[in-house]
């Protein structure tokens, strides 16, 4: 089952508005969480990494009072776009790491929500 | 600087053999990671190398060079719901955080 879940799962707003997404680590505690954007045909592009208990570090280009980023618990981070303008249309998409199984080979995979598509009108 | 390079897109038959390769120049390693992307989802975990050599797991294996910066994705059998973007990405450091390929297109025909 899912480990990592997002909500809203798609998103219509009108241009100046603000959207919430929330991602939530589901049976496992992450202090770090990523949020990603993806355009259509395009690869992920990193936005910001979210710590909990401390201020979020964001990706260069990437403007922080535009894209709000809140970890208030070890399994919960938040994502506002702030006063959307219809070029933030994308889908956006919340990691976590979680280890891995396997012994010594284990490590941290990130699991990815299913991911948010939000469009401006 | 930090890349990842990966073909942009390929074809193959339905029921043969593909082999997607990645390579990568990092400032540091601490791991090679395969994910599955379907169009309009979010990306899946399929594999992780750390030491050189061969990881399999099903129709799936993945494949690991350090010295060369180089992996692969080898997938047999090839089903029509393999058709999906497939993404390699590299820790470089101690930290959680992933350096991206732009991905490579995998289209199956019948």
């Amino acid at each position: 089952g899912a480990v990592v879940s997002q909500h809203p799962s798609w998103v219509i707003c009108k241009s100046g508005t603000s959207v919430k997404i929330e991602c939530r680590s589901l049976d496992f505690q992450a202090t770090t969480m990523f949020w990603y954007r993806q355009f259509p045909k395009q690869s992920l592009m990193l936005m910001a990494t979210s710590n909990e208990g401390s201020k979020a570090t964001y990706e260069q280009g990437v403007e922080k009072d535009k894209f709000l980023i809140n970890h208030a618990s070890l399994t919960l981070s938040t994502l506002t776009v702030t006063s959307a303008h219809p070029e933030d249309s994308s889908f956006y998409i919340c990691s976590a790491p979680r280890p891995g199984a396997g012994g010594a080979r284990s490590s941290y995979e990130q699991y990815f929500g299913p991911g948010t598509r939000l469009t401006v009108t | 600087g930090q890349n990842i390079d990966q073909p942009t897109e390929m074809t193959a038959t339905e029921g043969a053999i593909v082999q997607i390769n990645c390579t990568y120049q990092t400032s540091g390693f601490n791991g090679l990671f395969w994910y599955q992307q379907h169009a309009g989802e979010a990306p899946t975990f399929l594999s992780y190398n750390v030491l050189d050599g061969l990881e399999e797991k099903g129709r799936f294996s993945s494949f690991l060079s350090r010295s060369k910066g180089y992996s692969y994705l080898l997938l047999k059998e090839l089903q029509m719901k393999d058709s999906a973007s497939y993404l390699c990405a590299v820790k470089s450091d101690s930290n959680y955080q992933l350096i991206w390929g732009a991905g490579t297109k995998l289209i199956i025909k019948p």
